[in-house]
């Protein structure tokens, strides 16, 4: 079934370690996003790729590195962990200007 | 700055029908999201309004206001398996999306 998928499910990390979640899609979208998502909040944006092989950083990138080296693959790394990075964890992708964005299941990411 | 609001929590019951509002202040506006999301789950997409009016998909239906800046989804004929999240978003002049909260719907039997 076409799709995103992300990898880890959860995971409970350890304050200082570095961390790369996955994310990967098999619907050839160009455009390809990471939120964060906090209770009582909205979708925050952190970083976001229009094509492989640019990023650009959204309205919460500090802490949080991207890299887009072909289409599929969008993996999100904390280089330092810091509990306020406790979060859920969404990746997306979508077809351009316009289109939904398609949601993985997400990661839920303790910081301790 | 760029804003989104809407009702944190709404109650309704099985069978009836349910406006969920949303108010935006967005640099630029290209169009409105809704999303829904059940607890523990992913958003998944709704409906998305370029222009003005009622656009309606089923028992859902969307409609947006520009020179308001204001959306609403309306859900007729409740099911308990509308229980959920929904989300509103406003896609600014540089297509990123600006998300709302959320509003948490609950429904009674």
């Amino acid at each position: 079934i076409a799709g995103i998928t992300q990898a880890p499910t959860s995971q409970i990390l350890a304050a200082g370690r570095r961390m790369t979640l996955r994310c990967t899609q098999d619907m050839r979208h160009n455009a390809m996003y990471w939120y964060r998502q906090d209770l009582g909040l909205g979708l925050r944006l952190i970083h976001y790729s229009n094509t492989a092989g640019t990023t650009g950083k959204g309205e919460v990138p500090d802490g949080y590195s991207v890299s887009r080296a072909n289409t599929d693959d969008f993996p999100l790394t904390l280089a330092s962990a810091v509990p306020s990075q406790t979060s859920v964890y969404f990746c997306a992708s979508s077809d351009g200007d316009g289109q939904p964005q398609h949601f993985g299941d997400g990661t839920r990411l303790s910081i301790l | 700055g760029q804003n989104i609001d809407q009702p944190t929590e709404m109650t309704a019951t099985e069978g009836a029908i349910v406006q969920i509002n949303c108010t935006y202040q967005t640099s630029g506006f290209n169009g409105l999201f809704w999303y829904q999301q059940h607890a523990g789950e992913a958003p998944t997409f709704l409906s998305y309004n370029v222009l003005d009016g009622l656009e309606e998909k089923g028992r859902f239906s969307s409609f947006l206001s520009r020179s308001k800046g204001y959306s609403y989804l309306l859900l007729k004929e409740l099911q308990m398996k509308d229980s959920a999240s929904y989300l509103c978003a406003a896609e600014d002049s540089n297509y990123q999306l600006i998300w709302g909260a959320g509003t948490k719907l609950i429904i009674k039997p």
